[in-house]
């Protein structure tokens, strides 16, 4: 299995700013996939991110508003800019590993 | 994805044996039947997946029929802990394609009473 860490845990913002949210994985892995999860929701898929090429983002979701990075096969990081309270979720980094998808802790953004 | 149909709630005993449903009637020859849980304000945990077989591990057992259009997650002893929302997701089970993603619907949130 893989272990996955994310910082911060959570965090509270004000509206207007940017917040950069960092994903750890103690294995290499090539596919990598940013979810949100809004309140009493389920999870939507953001984008993914593979290592080497550009993120791929879902509908409703763009690069402005949420640029990605990929350095290498053990990290990434999910700006959320310009944030508004709507932007107050859970995000979660994702990884493949095998045939089996896993997830970090997530982390809890309140945006006032 | 397919697309999959679970009960919105269900209640177990503690102690008992948990039986979560999952319907997947247009599931593709090559999709797996993948389950996970979410427990409030974690993320979300993998439990067992399966093509056609049934696939038994130290946490659940999954039971798929014959015609592979449903499933049974079976948790044999259920505790208090699994209190969680179960998600059902069908899946291609190796990369390639934009459908090797997965997608999540609402769950079954079950809930362990004492």
């Amino acid at each position: 299995s893989a272990v996955i860490s994310q910082k911060p845990s959570r965090d509270i913002c004000q509206r207007g700013t940017s917040l950069t949210i960092q994903c750890q994985v103690d294995s290499q892995v090539t596919m990598m996939f940013w979810y949100r999860q809004q309140p009493g929701q389920s999870l939507t898929l953001i984008a993914t991110a593979n290592q080497g090429s550009e993120a791929t983002y879902e509908s409703g979701f763009v690069i402005d508003k949420f640029p990605i990075s990929r350095p290498n096969l053990t990290f990434s990081t999910l700006t959320v800019s310009n944030m508004s309270p709507e932007d107050s979720s859970i995000y979660l980094c994702s990884v493949i590993l095998g045939d089996t998808q896993y997830f970090g802790p997530g982390t809890r953004l309140t945006v006032l | 994805d397919a697309k999959t149909t679970q009960p919105t709630s269900m209640d177990c005993a503690e102690g008992r044996a948990a039986n979560l449903p999952c319907n997947h009637s247009t599931i593709s020859g090559n999709e797996y039947v993948y389950w996970y849980r979410q427990i409030h304000s974690q993320g979300p945990q993998y439990i067992i997946h399966g093509l056609k077989n049934n696939e038994t591990n130290e946490m659940a057992s999954l039971i798929i029929t014959e015609d592979r259009k449903s499933s049974t997650l079976i948790l044999p002893h259920a505790t208090l802990r699994d209190t969680a929302v179960y998600y059902c997701i069908v899946r291609v089970a190796r990369s390639g394609g934009s459908n090797y993603k997965l997608t999540f619907g609402k769950g079954t949130l079950l809930t362990v009473n004492p």
